[in-house]
C-alpha cells in the first residue's frame, strides 16, 4: 500500500519538552509539507522539503525544527519555544512541480499538559 | 492571512440534496484544488482545476472557477450521509526551489442527515 504515515495519532506532552513527529512516505515524493491545524481553521505551512538535505522555512515556522536525512522520512520537531503547540499537525507529500497534488498522512494531533 | 475562504462555513442539508460550497480568493493562481477532511483526519484530494478551465466534473463533484471574479465553487449532487466532512479549496503558489505551496482557506462543514 502506498501512501503517508504519520505517527504517534495522539501525544500529550508537558511544557517545556521538545517532541518530535513522525513522518513518512512511500509514493517516491521528493517534497513533503508539514501544516499545522487549529480548531474551524484552515492549514498553515511550517516547514517543508524538495529535496533531501534541504528544507525550507513556511509561513510559521517559529519553534519547530525539520531534518530530511532520507527521502522518505521528515519528521517535525516542536521545541519548547513553540509557545501555542496544541493543535493537529499533518504532513504530506508531493511530487516537484506547480500544481501537484499532495497526498496528506492522517495527522497527529498534540495537546501540551 | 488566509487566501481562500469558504462560504458558507456550515451547511446542513438532507440525504440526497445538492450541496454548494463557494470559495474566493485574493491573488493570480496557476489552479485551485478541493480537499476534503473527516473529522480528526487528514486531508484527501478531490479535484483540480486550472486556471484555464472553467469548469470540470468528477463523479458527483462539479467544480467551476471564475478567474475574473477570483472564485470556485465545489458541488456535491445526490449527497450521502458518508459526503459529511469539511471541504476546503486550496490555491497554488510556486515555493523557492521549485513546488507547489498550497494556501488552505477555513473550510466548509458540510453535514448529510438521513
Amino acid at each position: 500500500d502506498g501512501g503517508i504515515t504519520q505517527s504517534p495519532k495522539y501525544l500529550f506532552r508537558k511544557e517545556g519538552q521538545n517532541v518530535t513527529l513522525s513522518c513518512e512516505q512511500n509514493l517516491n515524493h521528493d517534497a513533503m509539507y508539514w501544516y499545522r491545524q487549529d480548531p474551524g481553521q484552515g492549514l498553515r505551512l511550517i516547514y517543508y522539503s524538495q529535496i533531501v538535505n534541504d528544507f525550507q522555512k513556511g509561513d510559521i515556522a517559529e519553534g519547530y525544527s525539520v531534518s530530511r536525512e532520507k527521502k522518505e522520512s521528515f519528521p517535525l520537531t516542536v521545541t519548547s519555544a513553540q509557545k501555542n503547540p496544541t493543535a493537529f499537525y499533518l504532513c504530506a507529500s508531493s511530487r516537484v512541480g506547480v500544481g501537484d497534488t499532495q497526498y496528506f498522512g492522517p495527522g497527529t494531533r498534540l495537546t501540551v499538559l | 492571512s488566509q487566501q481562500g475562504e469558504e462560504d458558507p462555513q456550515a451547511l446542513s442539508i438532507q440525504e440526497g440534496e445538492n450541496a454548494t460550497m463557494n470559495c474566493s480568493y485574493k491573488t493570480s493562481i496557476n489552479n485551485l484544488q478541493w480537499y476534503r477532511q473527516n473529522s480528526g483526519r487528514g486531508l484527501v484530494h478531490l479535484i483540480l482545476i486550472r486556471s484555464n478551465e472553467r469548469e470540470k466534473h468528477s463523479g458527483r463533484l462539479r467544480v467551476t472557477l471564475d478567474t475574473s471574479k477570483k472564485s470556485s465553487s465545489l458541488l456535491i449532487t445526490a449527497s450521502r450521509a458518508a459526503d459529511t466532512a469539511s471541504y476546503f479549496c486550496a490555491t497554488d503558489g510556486s515555493l523557492t526551489g521549485g513546488g507547489n505551496k498550497l494556501t488552505f482557506g477555513t473550510g466548509t462543514q458540510l453535514k448529510v442527515e438521513l
